[in-house]
């Protein structure tokens, strides 16, 4: 059962342009959201987050928003750059009983950027 | 301050043979996770460890375990090694359990034949 899904395996964008990354997930009890970025032969690199009690985040060229009506969020990549191009993963983490959080993550979006 | 190291970084192994991976977090780090990536599956999470304890724990079968040793450098073992573990296994620390921001090492890429 994928409880955090990002159903665009890659998205191509022109350089300059805004590139919008979408993730869903089923689980209600999330209560913070991350992205993460990778580039080829390294681990996964920290982007940005949002609490479940914000609908917004932002952080230089990169926004984060968060409806949780919709159980939806979406990276906001204003303007794209070529050193952009990379897989984009979205997590969310919830809390369990002892107190730690367990991190769930989506299957990934291959972002290109053409020059 | 030196990165999450994760030894050996390729590994081929047949089937039925038992693996151990090693990850060194961030000096001062105290919290380790393991995940699995696999083409399609994403990050699977597989457990994580805090002051030598196992503190959280995915939906992996028993073949998967860890160890965490006082000086925080973790251990995950896969044993009867199938081919459907093929995958990159990444290791991430944080200064505690539970923080928001993970860092990774690069992974380990497994091969079972």
């Amino acid at each position: 059962d994928q409880q955090v899904k990002q159903n665009s395996p890659s998205l191509s964008v022109q350089e300059g342009r805004i590139s919008i990354l979408n993730c869903d997930y089923t689980n209600s009890m999330f209560d913070y959201f991350l992205w993460y970025k990778k580039y080829p032969a390294e681990g996964p690199t920290f982007l940005i987050s949002i609490s479940s009690i914000k609908d917004k985040n932002e952080d230089g060229r990169f926004t984060v928003f968060l409806n949780k009506s919709a159980k939806h969020l979406s990276l906001h990549i204003v303007p794209s750059q070529p050193g952009d191009s990379a897989v984009y993963f979205c997590a969310a983490k919830r809390g369990n009983s002892g107190g730690y959080q367990k991190v769930t993550f989506g299957t990934g979006t291959k972002l290109q950027v053409i020059p | 301050k030196a990165g999450v190291t994760q030894t050996p970084r390729y590994l081929i192994k047949t089937r039925g043979q038992q693996v151990t991976l090693s990850c060194s977090p961030i000096s001062g780090h105290r919290s380790v996770s393991w995940y699995q990536q696999t083409p399609g599956q994403g990050l699977q999470f597989l457990f994580e460890y805090f002051s030598e304890t196992q503190r959280n724990k995915g939906n992996f079968p028993g073949r998967f375990s860890g160890r965490q040793f006082s000086n925080s450098r973790s251990e995950m073992n896969v044993s009867t090694l199938e081919l459907g573990d093929s995958a990159l296994y990444l290791c991430a620390s944080s200064g505690r359990a539970g923080q928001e921001t993970q860092y990774f090492g690069p992974g380990t890429r497994l091969l079972v034949l």
